[in-house]
């Protein structure tokens, strides 16, 4: 089925280490977007790209980055995990005016746990 | 500021009851749209709603309907003949446009976390 497709679906990593989640969409959607869930805080933003090798910075993006050196994917790197990033991620995908039920296509999320 | 705000942590409901989800929302924009989503134990996102700023009629999906308040930035999610299904997480989010470049960024609110009790 088309969609968006993020691996791995979870992680527990040690503090200090690195690591990539990897966001993938088949829809030739331009945006793509990273978010993280934490409870009581709904999703919040880290990165987004408006399109191929472009990213910027959303409401939390401190302690991550981001590329898209193709259309299709678009990776979240944590350089040196901290406890604090333990979180769900969340990556979605729209088109430039996004709306109603096809508006934003989301990932099934990946449970991230740092000790 | 907060701009999606959900002030119900949690509700309870019967079975087959109705039920309403608040939602209140701040922009300067006069073009956004309003999403509300479900994400149930699973953890996936389900899209449930749509509403844009400038549709006449409140948005209905199925037993979903969108109660839309321009003028109080109210956006509340009705739930018709509520379902054991239904318990899950509840957001509402808003999409700017902003001149054009919010690119589509969603804003949450916090969430509702639904109980249905049989």
């Amino acid at each position: 089925n088309a969609g968006v497709t993020q691996t791995p679906k979870f992680r527990v990593l040690k503090t200090g280490q690195s690591m990539t989640l990897l966001c993938a969409q088949d829809m030739n959607h331009e945006y793509m977007y990273w978010y993280r869930q934490d409870p009581g805080m709904g999703l919040r933003l880290i990165h987004y790209s408006v399109g191929e090798g472009t990213t910027a910075k959303g409401e939390v993006p401190d302690g991550y980055n981001v590329s898209r050196l193709k259309k299709q994917n678009f990776l979240l790197g944590l350089e040196s995990a901290a406890p604090s990033q333990t979180s769900v991620y969340f990556c979605a995908s729209s088109s430039r005016l996004p709306r109603g039920r096809d508006g934003y296509t989301f990932g099934s999320g990946t449970r991230l746990t740092v000790v | 500021a907060q701009k999606i705000t959900q002030t119900q942590p949690g509700m309870f409901v019967q079975e087959k009851e109705a039920v309403t989800l608040d939602c209140t929302y701040d922009t300067s924009d006069p073009s956004y749209g309003l999403f509300w989503y479900k994400q149930p134990s699973s953890g996936e996102m389900i899209f449930l709603i749509y509403q844009g700023s400038y549709d006449q009629q409140n948005a209905t999906e199925g037993r979903y309907s969108l109660n839309f308040q321009k003028a109080r930035k109210s956006a509340n999610l009705v739930i018709s003949a509520s379902q054991l299904g239904d318990s899950a997480m509840y957001f509402c989010a808003m999409r700017e446009v902003a001149g054009g470049t919010s690119y589509g960024k969603l804003t949450f609110g916090q969430g509702t976390i639904l109980t249905v009790h049989p």
